[in-house]
């Protein structure tokens, strides 16, 4: 199985601030990775496919970078509807997907 | 607009079984593969299943291999779950998700979710 490791897996941040997330593969996995956002109580919500690409509806302050093993979710300027737990997923292994452990963005 | 909604969770002994249900609507259902996605009380996700368009085709996480079985009507537009032999550690939000494809592969739609505990 291909292994996924977020860090940090918490952080605080303020409002307009910019974050990162990263997310790491034990093993290549070209671009096959995906961004989700879930915020408490309810379903994730795809932000990113294929590292890079942004699902139709998401704001531009999201964007996603990487290839290989390592990728980066990045919010421009984090908004109060940011702040949730955001999770990475592998496609490269399709059928036998994987998610990292989360990284929850909390309020400063 | 997509909606996917499941059913059929709830409190359970170890060792019993529970059938769960999600009913799709908004986009044709027979050409998307379709999963199972659980997420323990205050873990992280975890992906359970997948079923195929016809349903000839099915993949199941280690954890839950030889207990579960995915199964789709493509008739009715639903996609099920049969779960045997439940554990504790089986405890948890079980989410449906269509599968999209294209630029690699993505749960582009999940439905609320529906609970399973399993205790005794």
């Amino acid at each position: 199985d291909i292994q996924m490791t977020q860090s940090p897996s918490s952080l605080s941040a303020s409002v307009g601030d910019r974050v990162t997330i990263t997310c790491r593969a034990s093993h290549s996995i070209s671009s096959y990775l995906n961004w989700y956002q879930q915020k408490p109580g309810e379903a994730p919500k795809l932000l990113i496919y294929a590292a890079s690409s942004l699902q139709s509806g998401v704001p531009s302050r999201f964007s996603g970078s990487g290839s290989g093993t390592d990728f980066t979710l990045t919010i421009s300027s984090l908004q109060h509807e940011d702040f949730a737990t955001y999770y990475c997923q592998q496609s490269y292994s399709a059928r036998a997907w994987t998610f990292g452990q989360g990284t929850k963005v909390e309020i400063k | 607009e997509v909606q996917l909604v499941e059913s059929g969770g709830g409190l359970v002994q170890p060792g019993a079984s529970l059938r769960l249900s999600c009913a799709a609507s908004g986009f044709t259902f027979n050409i998307y593969a379709m999963s199972w996605v659980r997420q323990a009380p205050g873990k992280g996700l975890e992906w359970v299943s997948t079923i195929t368009t016809s349903g000839g085709s099915t993949y199941y996480a280690d954890s839950v291999k030889g207990r579960f079985t995915i199964s789709r009507d493509n008739s009715k537009n639903m996609v099920y779950l049969q779960m045997s032999s439940l554990r504790a550690e089986d405890t948890a939000v079980y989410y449906c998700a269509k599968e999209n494809f294209g630029s690699g592969r993505n749960f582009d739609y999940w439905g609320q979710g529906t609970l399973v505990t399993v205790s005794s």
